[in-house]
């Protein structure tokens, strides 16, 4: 019930294409849903964030979608660029716990 | 220095050897973390510290000892490590607010190889 499932595993887009990332979550205590980046060499950062009040959220070229009734939510990535490529991680809490629980990573690469 | 800082960011260590893994934290924050990131894996929450005291320690063996010795200060004491220890141990600081999570930030890591 903890856990965070991620997909897919790895993803290779073309530049200028859409890159997408799901994950889902059994929890429905869960809310709070951030995305993490994470360049080879740094430590992860977080990119941007939802909270199920709303069923989308946009910065820029990223965009969280939020679907409470499925217990789902994913990061799309408009116009992706070669500077895109990394890793990134979906991760859930509950207002009651801090700790998040962490999905198990994408690797995107982006070809120019 | 700015942000979190971790030190070293490279150690090569044999199973009977003894070593700390530093963290700083220059933001001010009251909770700081220690991380387990293993390849293909979800990041493992090892240990949590906030206002310095340990809030949380998740099942982890006792051969890694946390010190928080102040709210910037976070060290990892290895000792009599195994080979499937090796990982990138991460070092995060976020503000705790008491109303779940926030913005954890995270320093670079340390990679360690346990021969």
């Amino acid at each position: 019930q903890q856990q965070v499932k991620q997909s897919p595993q790895s993803l290779i887009v073309q530049k200028g294409g859409i890159s997408i990332i799901n994950c889902a979550y059994e929890n429905t205590a869960f809310d709070y849903f951030p995305w993490y980046q994470q360049f080879p060499g740094k430590g992860p950062a977080l990119l941007i964030a939802i909270r199920p009040d709303v069923s989308e959220k946009k910065e820029g070229r990223f965009t969280i979608s939020f679907n409470k009734s499925a217990k789902q939510f994913s990061l799309h990535i408009m116009d992706s660029q070669p500077g895109d490529s990394a890793t990134y991680f979906c991760a859930a809490s509950s207002a009651s716990n801090y700790q998040l629980i962490w999905g198990a990573g994408t690797k995107l690469i982006i070809k120019p | 220095e700015t942000g979190v800082t971790q030190t070293p960011r490279h150690l090569v260590m044999g199973m009977t050897n003894k070593k700390s893994l530093k963290c700083e934290q220059h933001l001010g924050h009251n909770a700081m973390y220690w991380y387990k990131q293993s390849a293909k894996k979800p990041l493992e929450l090892m240990f949590v510290y906030s206002l310095e005291e340990r809030v949380e320690n998740n099942s982890v063996p006792s051969r890694f000892s946390p010190e928080c010795p102040n709210s910037s200060h976070l060290f990892l004491h290895l000792h009599t490590l195994q080979p499937e220890d090796s990982a990138l141990y991460l070092c995060a600081s976020s503000q705790d607010g008491g109303q779940g999570a926030s913005e954890q930030f995270f320093g670079p890591g340390t990679r360690l190889t346990v021969l």
